[in-house]
């Protein structure tokens, strides 16, 4: 079956432009997550939808920073003036029910650069 | 900020032979997972294990977790050139419900035929 995918999978943007990284979850998977991982690191954390619902954004790294999942299937996060430091790969993850301990599906991943 | 620190950074050896990695972690937990990445294929779940679980298995894949040290090792067996990726620990935040994960550092492994 299809697993998690990301568009694009490669991304440049000038600094101090918007950029919108999409994701499409493995169908019926209620647990949607993005990660960001910088080059070296492993990924660190960024927010977390139930469904529609995001329950959690404690790892925005700032306000330009913006997640959505309008029909609790399709995220799209959506970086605003881009700043060099943004430069990352952004991953997206879907597991099928809340909890902690579920499985993890992971995207191939968008790598962002900000020249 | 990551939970986890890991050990080795990197690894190589040689094919046939068994690749240990560690991990420790900072807060209590309700289970801890480990991840590969390549480039092929993205990060990948090997395993989960309980906090109430010691050791357990799956294939070439041995897993130990030491609550009282809070640390984890991932053993393979018997490495393949297939096997050389970077390898992650990831633990939940005990008193998280959500399912987010807090990765380690990674250790890459180069496993040379």
């Amino acid at each position: 079956g299809a697993g998690v995918s990301q568009s694009p999978r490669y991304k440049v943007a000038k600094r101090g432009q918007d950029v919108a990284l999409r994701c499409d979850p493995i169908s019926g998977h209620v647990s949607l997550f993005w990660y960001q991982q910088a080059l070296g690191q492993g990924p660190e954390f960024l927010t977390y939808f139930q469904n529609e619902a995001q329950l959690d954004k404690s790892g925005l790294p700032s306000d330009r920073f913006f997640a959505e999942r309008p029909e609790g299937s399709v995220s799209t996060l959506k970086i605003q003036r881009t700043q060099q430091e943004d430069s990352a790969v952004y991953l997206c993850a879907s597991s099928t029910s809340p909890g902690t301990s579920r499985e993890q599906f992971f995207g191939p991943g968008t790598r962002l650069t900000v020249l | 900020s990551q939970q986890g620190e890991e050990d080795p950074q990197a690894l190589s050896i040689q094919e046939g032979e068994n690749a240990t990695m560690n991990c420790s972690y900072k807060t209590s937990i309700n289970n801890l997972q480990w991840y590969r990445q390549n480039s092929g294929r993205g990060l990948v779940h090997l395993i989960l294990i309980r906090s109430n679980e010691r050791e357990k298995h799956s294939g070439r894949l041995r897993v130990t977790l030491d609550t009282s040290k809070k640390s984890s090792s991932l053993l393979i067996t018997a490495s393949r050139a297939a096997d050389t990726a970077s390898y992650f620990c990831a633990t939940d935040n005990g008193s998280s419900n959500t399912g987010k994960l807090i990765f380690g550092q990674g250790t890459t492994l180069q496993v040379k035929p």
